[in-house]
């Protein structure tokens, strides 16, 4: 696609239940991040995919939060047994080459979670 | 620990007045920076980036930034704000190594004065 898609753009979901949120990076991409934004609130890193890499999983709040990066492509992260301190606008970017000059992050429009 | 410091939570100037937002660094050595912003209901898009060579890097929207090794800061700033760069701005820094990892600081909030 022409941009990083993000599925749904929002939810809202029952204390205790799991969500899954979806992200489709730019087509190529081999650097995919996910980050959490809380209300008024900077962006808080959670875990980053590179090319065939371990990902770097330093960001990730508890063992509640994992996430996935299938074919090198779709990332889908899951948060099980939601709080409500998991509510937030989760940001996915993707980059074409990282470490490259003139490569950037390129940002979906975010998926916002409210956990009641 | 590798971090980023944006001192200024809001930041309210009045529209046709200058601009300057403040970023420092804290890293090993001279990291990739970013400045990106944020406007209501939007995504975040990039301002301008430093990788390397001239110090001070224009951007979009008539903003630029100077990066200051000494002073490990890479400060934002525009001559005269328009109202609809009220937004909030994020900077951004990444390691000059394979990582790439994309740290950002807590974001300051810019309020413009008619």
């Amino acid at each position: 696609g022409a941009g990083v898609s993000q599925s749904p753009s929002n939810k809202v979901t029952e204390k205790g239940k799991d969500v899954e949120l979806r992200c489709d990076p730019i087509s190529g991409h081999t650097a995919l991040y996910w980050y959490r934004q809380s209300l008024g609130q900077g962006l808080e890193f959670l875990i980053y995919f590179q090319g065939n890499s371990a990902p770097d999983k330093s960001g990730l709040p508890s063992d509640r939060f994992s996430a996935e990066r299938t074919g090198g492509s779709v990332s889908t992260l899951t948060i099980q047994r939601t709080q409500q301190e998991d509510s937030a606008v989760y940001l996915c970017a993707s980059s074409l080459m990282p470490g490259r000059q003139n490569t950037e992050a390129f940002f979906g429009q975010g998926t916002r979670l409210t956990v009641v | 620990a590798q971090s980023v410091t944006q001192p200024d939570i809001h930041i309210t100037v009045s529209e046709g007045a200058s601009l300057e937002l403040r970023c420092n660094y804290s890293y090993g050595a001279t990291p990739y920076l970013f400045w990106y912003v944020q406007s209501p209901g939007q995504g975040l898009q990039l301002l301008l980036k430093y990788f390397s060579g001239d110090t001070l890097v224009q951007g979009i929207k008539g903003f630029e930034a100077e990066f200051k090794r000494s002073q490990s800061s890479f400060n934002l700033r525009k001559p005269s704000v328009h109202w609809s760069d009220a937004a909030e701005y994020f900077c951004a820094v990444a390691p000059m190594d394979s990582s790439y990892k994309l740290i950002f600081g807590s974001g300051t909030r810019l309020l413009v004065r008619p």
